[in-house]
């Protein structure tokens, strides 16, 4: 069965750590993945995708993923926090569902980054 | 580009009442999806479209709803009646290929009273 797990609800950082959101996910053929963040009140925003090439994968804010395809992880990535970075993760999948292709969206990982 | 349009931004009606909900994707996307998101629930896509087309309609989670996409720049999405448990936001997305990058409006927040 096709999936994507974020499995940590909840990650604190101080502000200028870097941060690491966790995603993996369980898909047949090529992965395509993604990374949107939803700020509070607002819709999800696109941060960046993975489809081919280069396993770092550079995006909005500062962000970067690193796919790996032996771990099926694509975790989200950042050197140094910032308290503006504070909000939702989904990390997505495209996925088979019942009448063609779609994204498959995680349950989301709430970024805390303190100052 | 005005990015995907919603409306209203918020409702608040009461039980029994029908209520509309409407999107205008971004010009040019071929695939439009609606999507529930609540506390207990997390994000969950209802329903969508490609070419104006409805292609999976699994995550509607009963007869009370119905979407309709009768031109690639307007969608509606139906509640009637309405109930409690269906206080949610509801957001709708749209992206060039139904796998592709999907661009998220703001939202319309339902409450229903």
């Amino acid at each position: 069965a096709q999936s994507v797990a974020q499995p940590e609800d909840q990650v604190n950082v101080a502000e200028g750590n870097p941060l690491t959101v966790k995603c993996t996910y369980s898909v047949s053929g090529n992965p395509y993945l993604f990374w949107y963040v939803q700020y509070p009140n607002r819709g999800l925003q696109f941060l960046l995708k993975y489809i081919t090439g280069d396993n770092l994968v550079k995006g909005s804010y500062g962000f970067e993923a690193e796919f790996n395809k032996s771990q099926t992880s694509f975790h989200l990535k950042k050197p140094s926090a910032l308290v503006s970075d504070s909000a939702l993760y989904f990390c997505a999948v495209r996925g088979f569902r019942q009448a063609g292709t779609a994204l498959i969206f995680g349950k989301g990982t709430t970024l805390s980054v303190s100052s | 580009d005005a990015g995907v349009i919603q409306s209203p931004r918020h409702e608040v009606t009461e039980m029994g009442q029908e209520v509309t909900l409407r999107c205008k994707p971004i010009s040019g996307h071929n695939s439009l999806f609606w999507y529930r998101q609540t506390m207990m629930r997390g994000l969950e896509l209802l329903i969508y479209f490609n070419n104006n087309v409805p292609i999976d309609d699994s995550g509607m989670p009963e007869d009370r709803f119905s979407a309709k996409m009768p031109n690639a720049s307007f969608s509606t999405l139906k509640i009637q009646p309405s109930e409690p448990r269906d206080s949610a936001v509801y957001f709708c997305a749209s992206s060039l290929a139904r796998w592709d990058t999907q661009y998220f409006g703001p939202g319309t927040r339902l409450t229903v009273l």
